[in-house]
């Protein structure tokens, strides 16, 4: 399965935007990359997919290099409320016929701080 | 829609004792996944079903854990006998192949065995 590789923790000033990278130097063509966050205990709640093309939608933005082997996760206006686990995943086995597995690593604790 | 259900919140058991965990997906998702959440080991897949047929058990860590889905509607996760290493996070989810966005996570039942 594609792993991914990400830095344990990083921080952020309230207000200011939250990159958070992502290595998946594995990735197979056909595999989406996936971003979820986990806040405190709670489940791990989707943020944002995409496969080749740069993404956008209400919560992040996800860039994606063009050989597909890393992304960044952009929150434009981080606020305290962000404070969370962020896992970056590849969707393994994903297809019309079959819904993939998520496989978690350890993630990005990212602090949002006043 | 509720989203997915998990019962109970919490639960205190002691050394030896059969404990079971519930789960009800979201209607019209075929797929169901059961996680493990541990400070050590972070979010383990242990087993998935798609149509109430169990498809991948192998994160299963032993035989005294045991999964089962009767319907569409409902699933149960055994711990017989527990044991206190068996203290986790337990994280129900489903999915079908046509959402896009991944799974849809419960909140959790977290266990404590004493």
């Amino acid at each position: 399965d594609a792993k991914t590789t990400q830095p344990p923790s990083m921080d952020c000033a309230e207000g200011r935007a939250a990159n958070l990278p992502c290595n998946h130097s594995t990735i197979s063509g056909n595999e989406y990359v996936y971003w979820y966050r986990q806040i405190h205990s709670q489940g791990p709640q989707y943020i944002i997919h995409g496969l080749k093309n740069n993404e956008t939608n209400e919560m992040a933005s996800l860039i994606i290099t063009e050989d597909r082997k890393s992304s960044t996760l952009i929150l434009p206006h981080a606020t305290l409320r962000d404070t969370a686990v962020y896992y970056c995943i590849v969707r393994v086995g994903y297809s019309s016929s079959n819904t993939g597995k998520l496989i978690f690593g350890q993630g990005t604790t990212l602090q949002v701080k006043p | 829609d509720a989203g997915v259900i998990q019962s109970p919140r919490h639960e205190v058991t002691e050394m030896g004792q059969e404990v079971t965990l519930r789960c009800k997906p979201i209607s019209g998702h075929d797929y169901l996944f059961w996680y493990r959440q541990t400070m050590m080991r972070g979010l383990e897949l242990l087993i998935y079903f798609n149509n109430n047929v169990p498809i991948d058990d192998s994160g299963m860590p032993e035989d005294r854990f045991s999964a089962k889905m009767p319907n569409a509607s409902f699933s149960t996760l055994k711990i017989q006998p527990s044991e206190p290493r068996d203290s986790a996070v337990y994280f129900c989810a489903s999915s079908s192949n046509r959402e896009i966005r991944g799974y849809t996570f419960g909140s959790g039942t977290r266990l404590t065995v004493v």
